[in-house]
């Protein structure tokens, strides 16, 4: 496609749902990072991937986060019995490779835990 | 550790006039530094970058320096435009080759006609 595309753009959960949010890289990224943005902050590394594999997952802030990309494409982030402070935009963006070439993000999911 | 610290905002100026939005940094190693834009109801976007000490990153009239002995990469623009109003986020990228970005906490900046 012509740029990382997420969804849902939003999602409301009720406090102890499982949800589950997906990403569609840019075509031939080998890099993807899931960021968490917690209202009037900045985004916040949560994991890495090259291909399919899960190279750093050391920002996960609990073992309710996981995330996978079986294919070396698409993934999902997946958040297991959602807390009030789970509630933040979720972003993901894509790279070729490498520290110096430019990462694109997409718009977002915005989530919501009631 | 690593870590990036922005201004605060908002930052509120007049069509054509001057901008400066400061940011340092902390980071073992030699870290590359950017420079990323969120407009209204867009993600994020690379503004500008620079990879190593010295290198001045630039576009749309945005420019930012890479310095080492002051740990920083303040952004300007000589003349700023109503659509320049946005988010600005310093990010840096430690000394690896996995592109992981750490990211200021943003500063909001509005420009009136």
């Amino acid at each position: 496609g012509a740029g990382v595309s997420q969804s849902p753009r939003y999602k409301v959960a009720k406090r102890g749902q499982d949800v589950a949010l997906r990403c569609d890289p840019i075509s031939g990224h080998v890099s993807l990072f899931w960021y968490q943005q917690a209202l009037g902050q900045g985004p916040e590394f949560l994991t890495y991937f090259q291909n399919e594999a899960q190279l750093d997952k050391s920002g996960l802030p609990s073992d309710r986060f996981f995330a996978e990309r079986p294919e070396g494409s698409v993934s999902t982030l997946k958040i297991q019995r959602t807390q009030q402070e789970d509630s933040a935009v979720y972003l993901c963006a894509s790279s070729l490779e490498g520290a110096n070439t430019e990462a694109f993000f997409g718009q977002g999911t915005r989530l919501t835990v009631v | 550790g690593n870590s990036v610290t922005q201004m605060e905002g908002p930052v509120t100026l007049s069509e054509e006039a001057f901008l400066t939005i400061n940011c340092t940094y902390t980071a073992t190693g030699y870290p590359s530094l950017f420079w990323y834009v969120q407009y209204p109801g867009e993600g994020l976007q690379l503004l500008l970058k620079a990879t190593k000490a010295d290198d001045k990153g630039s576009n749309k009239g945005f420019e930012a320096t890479y310095r080492k002995e002051t740990t920083s990469f303040h952004l300007e623009k000589g003349s700023v435009q109503v659509s320049d109003s946005a988010v600005y986020f310093c990010a840096l990228a430690p000394f690896s080759n996995t592109g992981k970005l750490i990211f200021g906490q943003g500063t909001t900046l509005q420009v009136k006609p």
